[in-house]
């Protein structure tokens, strides 16, 4: 398996504008995680998802953020309008169940808003 | 609120030492602890998982224990090598499903 898959690797975009960001997990999980990464405030989760459900957004940081999974194998997370303040590493991670099994990692999209 | 503590924030070695890097969490109530390594500009590769019912896990050369009653896990790196190099970070999976990480140890090992 090609492991969890995200696009694109690295995004650059003005103030304002809309990003998407992408991610295809590792067949056969039911578990769909976005994370996102700071010097800050280091790894935070945004959202999960099972079964293309989302169970807990309580880590979007505002109305401004929106995720979405409409089948098993693909989920985007859309920030729309962008702020410097979004600048980090956005992860996305998939596990066979959301609970006792080890999450695998994407890549990761760094995104610079400028 | 769960919080995840990782000591020391940045630990270098001569190769070939024995080391341990530590964890520490506030709410025992977890259903597993995961330990995780990440090299510069890549995404998270898992090492070990330990259960909360499980004491410990083995890997090669590394060995994480859990003390889920005193809210402590080390990480255990023997004969460490410079390919080891990396940020190490700790998570807890909390009892909402959410994985909890820790700031990480950045871990140097000199050749």
């Amino acid at each position: 398996d090609a492991g969890v898959i995200q696009s694109p690797r690295h995004e650059v975009t003005e103030m304002g504008q809309e990003v998407t960001l992408r991610c295809k997990p590792i067949s056969g999980h039911n578990s769909l995680f976005w994370y996102r990464q700071t010097m800050m405030r280091g790894l935070e989760l945004l959202i999960y998802f099972n079964n293309n459900v989302p169970i807990d957004d309580s880590g979007m940081p505002e109305d401004r953020f929106s995720a979405k999974m409409p089948n098993a194998s693909f989920s985007t997370l859309k920030i729309q309008p962008s702020e410097p303040r979004d600048s980090a590493v956005y992860f996305c991670a998939s596990s066979f169940a959301a609970y006792q099994e080890t999450q695998y990692f994407g890549p990761g999209t760094r995104l610079l808003v400028l | 609120k769960q919080e995840v503590t990782q000591i020391p924030a940045a630990l270098s070695v001569p190769e070939g030492e024995n080391l341990v890097l530590n964890c520490s969490f506030t709410d025992s109530a977890i259903y597993n602890l995961q330990w995780f390594r990440q090299d510069p500009g890549k995404g998270l590769t898992s090492l070990l998982l330990i259960q909360s019912s499980q004491r410990e896990q083995t890997s090669g050369r590394l060995n994480a224990s859990l003390d889920k009653s005193s809210g402590r896990s080390t990480l255990y790196i023997a004969a460490s090598q410079p390919g080891d190099s990396a940020t190490y970070l700790c998570a807890v999976l909390d009892s909402s499903y959410k994985l909890i990480f820790g700031s990480g140890t950045r871990l140097l090992v000199r050749p």
